[in-house]
């Protein structure tokens, strides 16, 4: 089992482009949860997923930010336009219903908004 | 809204010594608790867990302790070795939920 997978490790950007972050999670996983690392407030949950479907986003900061699980084994995250406040680690989760010891999380994306 | 807090941003201690990282919560129905570990350049990894029908669990050097009365749980490494050195994220969740984490704590054992 490779994990989840996370792509880019890392990503430059200027401020006002669009910028997409991705995740695949474990097979088999029906949880997907998307958290934000900064240095003030550690890791936030932004979003989660539950079979594909957005149970919780009231952690997205603005509506500049988008989440998508188009299929089981896939999901993006999406700023648009993104500012240099955005600037911080992203990561991803996933994990099996009632596996409360069991989430799983990639190696991050690092996101530098210039 | 930080239903989970770790007030020690950093904690350093000695080799072979007693490490303690403390966490507290606001949220009276979180009834799992987590602590995670990260390395730089990697995702947090999950360490020990507590039921909140537990007030201790332990697995080998690393126990975790609740206190439910307090909304307090804390972290204890013993002894610590230098391979700890690490962030330390506290965790809660309330009925198979969504997981909180607090901002961390960055642990560095000295040789």
């Amino acid at each position: 089992d490779a994990g989840v997978i996370q792509s880019p490790r890392h990503e430059v950007t200027e401020m006002g482009q669009e910028v997409t972050l991705r995740c695949k999670p474990i097979s088999g996983h029906d949880y997907l949860f998307w958290y934000r690392q900064t240095m003030m407030r550690g890791l936030e949950l932004l979003i989660y997923f539950n079979n594909n479907v957005p149970i919780d986003d009231s952690g997205m900061p603005e509506d500049r930010f988008s989440a998508k699980m188009p299929n089981a084994s896939f999901s993006t995250l999406k700023i648009q336009p993104s500012e240099p406040r955005d600037s911080a680690v992203y990561f991803c989760a996933s994990s099996l219903r009632g596996q409360r010891d069991g989430y799983t999380f990639g190696s991050g994306t690092r996101l530098t908004v210039v | 809204d930080q239903q989970v807090k770790q007030n020690s941003p950093s904690l350093s201690v000695q080799e072979g010594r007693i490490s303690i990282l403390n966490c507290d919560y606001t949220n009276s129905m979180f009834d799992y608790f987590l602590w995670y570990k990260k390395y730089p350049a990697e995702g947090p990894t999950f360490l020990i867990s507590i039921s909140s029908i537990k007030d201790k669990n332990e697995d080998g050097r690393f126990t975790v302790f609740l206190n439910k009365s307090a909304k307090h749980l804390s972290l204890h490494i013993v002894p610590s070795q230098p391979g700890d050195s690490a962030v330390y994220f506290c965790a809660a969740s309330a009925l198979n939920n969504d997981m909180r984490f607090g901002a961390g704590t960055r642990l560095t054992v000295k040789p």
